[in-house]
């Protein structure tokens, strides 16, 4: 079972309009979450990064939240943008360790 | 700053052929550096992580013969794929660490799209 869920798998929102996305993740002992933006046939770039000791960090529109309790985080991103179009991955690095866990993506089509 | 770059961005190549991918750290210094592979609608599979100077550590199931790193330099690992089957097509991603913050945070590349034909 992978270690860190995401969902939804895919959403398609219109132009302007808020979203949210969701990822929940097992590993433990537990360092930091980073969410990505993936644009299609590009590598990740990252957005947010997260320790145990922040639950919530923004970057422009996009603000990623933590509940270290629960294990659970989401992206939330505001008044959207065609070109937030592509695949979000939330990825979950365990302490002490430099093996990161990634998430299948949230695949987001921001349509006009 | 801490950008990476892949050369190619994408290669075609025949079946039986071999192909080289270069991952460069532009403007740090990157300690460890780790080669990904993603196939469509999937998470990346870490493949194996390279040390500079040292020999790469693979992940299970990930041949070693076949896939073979090199990280001569703090700046630049090459992943090169051996014999190259229709099956090695993949999204090719590497990524690069300095080491130096307590998170140890990846920068990763642009990839490389191999076809495999």
């Amino acid at each position: 079972k992978n270690q860190v869920e995401q969902s939804p798998q895919s959403l398609i929102i219109l132009e302007g309009k808020n979203c949210t996305l969701q990822c929940n993740y097992t590993v433990s002992p537990f360092s930091n979450l980073r969410w990505y933006k993936q644009d299609t046939g590009r590598g990740p770039v990252s957005l947010t990064i997260m320790t145990f000791s922040e639950n919530t960090k923004s970057n422009g529109r996009y603000t990623a939240t933590l509940d270290a309790d629960t294990k659970q985080s989401s992206l939330h991103i505001t008044a959207s943008q065609l070109s937030d179009s592509a695949s979000y991955i939330c990825v979950v690095s365990g302490y002490g360790n430099n093996r990161l866990a990634f998430g299948k993506g949230n695949q987001v089509v921001v349509i006009p | 700053g801490a950008v990476v770059s892949q050369h190619p961005s994408r290669v075609i190549c025949k079946s039986g052929t071999s192909v080289k991918i270069e991952c460069r750290s532009l403007d740090f210094q990157a300690t460890t550096m780790f080669w990904y592979r993603q196939f469509p609608k999937q998470s990346l599979m870490l493949m194996a992580t390279s040390n500079e100077g040292s020999k790469a550590t693979y992940e299970q199931g990930v041949e070693k013969d076949k896939f073979l790193i090199n990280h001569a330099s703090l700046t630049l690992s090459t992943l090169t794929v051996t014999s190259a089957h229709p099956e090695d097509s993949s999204f090719y991603i590497c990524s690069a660490s300095s080491g130096g913050r307590s998170y140890n945070e990846q920068f990763f590349g642009p990839g490389t799209r191999l076809t495999v034909l």
